[in-house]
């Protein structure tokens, strides 16, 4: 199993939608995960981080099942602006984050 | 504030030259992860520096060398260079888990 798995995408909504990424793990030592956003040719840039059972900011909102061994991210209203790349990343420790190929979102009007 | 900055922007080398690629972190934060992105794919950890010292080290070849500086700030230098070794390199500084990056650098080899 690799250590964190994203489906590739691309998703394709159109404006207003419900979209969810999920992304599953194998450490079931990991204790905090991260959602990152990259837009095409720039770096990521830290969208939520999830400590807990789940975060929610606004129209995001970010849900783990350590269970299940999975986190969502959940996107409400679809805007034309959150068409870009999500990065699932699960740190191994302190010092090396371990990124998901990431999930590509295209939201059309 | 100023955020995590790199240089340079954009780099073509030829096979087999070296490469030195700088970063200085964001205000306040002392660890600094290099990390290389290919297209298409996540970025892939290099390894980490802290106090100025390499912390922790990811699956890449000993050519990869990096270096932390008192002032916190970083440079990572490639030796022999590869095809393969085109992509984008990515800094990051932190404090604790979350880290924070900078534009990265483009490398394209030749």
């Amino acid at each position: 199993r690799k250590e964190v798995e994203q489906d590739p995408g691309p998703f394709n909504v159109p404006e207003g939608a419900t979209v969810a990424f999920n992304c599953t793990y194998s450490n079931s030592a990991s204790q905090s995960f991260f959602w990152y956003r990259q837009d095409c040719r720039k770096e990521p840039k830290l969208l939520m981080s999830v400590y807990s059972s789940g975060n929610e900011d606004g129209r995001f909102t970010a849900q783990l099942n350590r269970a299940s061994q999975y986190i969502s991210l959940l996107i409400r209203d679809s805007k034309l602006s959150d068409s870009a790349t999500y990065l699932c990343v699960v740190p191994l420790n302190t010092d090396k984050l371990i990124f998901g190929t990431g999930t590509r979102l295209q939201v059309f009007p | 504030d100023a955020g995590v900055t790199q240089s340079p922007t954009h780099l073509i080398k030829t096979r087999g030259q070296q490469v030195t690629l700088r970063c200085s972190p964001k205000s306040g934060h002392d660890t600094v992860s290099w990390y290389q992105q290919a297209l298409g794919q996540g970025p892939q950890f290099i390894f980490q520096y802290y106090e100025e010292e390499e912390r922790q080290r990811g699956n890449f070849p000993d050519r990869f060398s990096g270096h932390q500086f008192p002032n916190y700030s970083s440079e990572l230098n490639v030796n022999a260079l590869l095809l393969g070794d085109s992509a984008l390199y990515l800094c990051a500084s932190s404090v604790s888990y979350e880290q924070y990056f900078g534009p990265g650098t483009r490398l394209t080899v030749t």
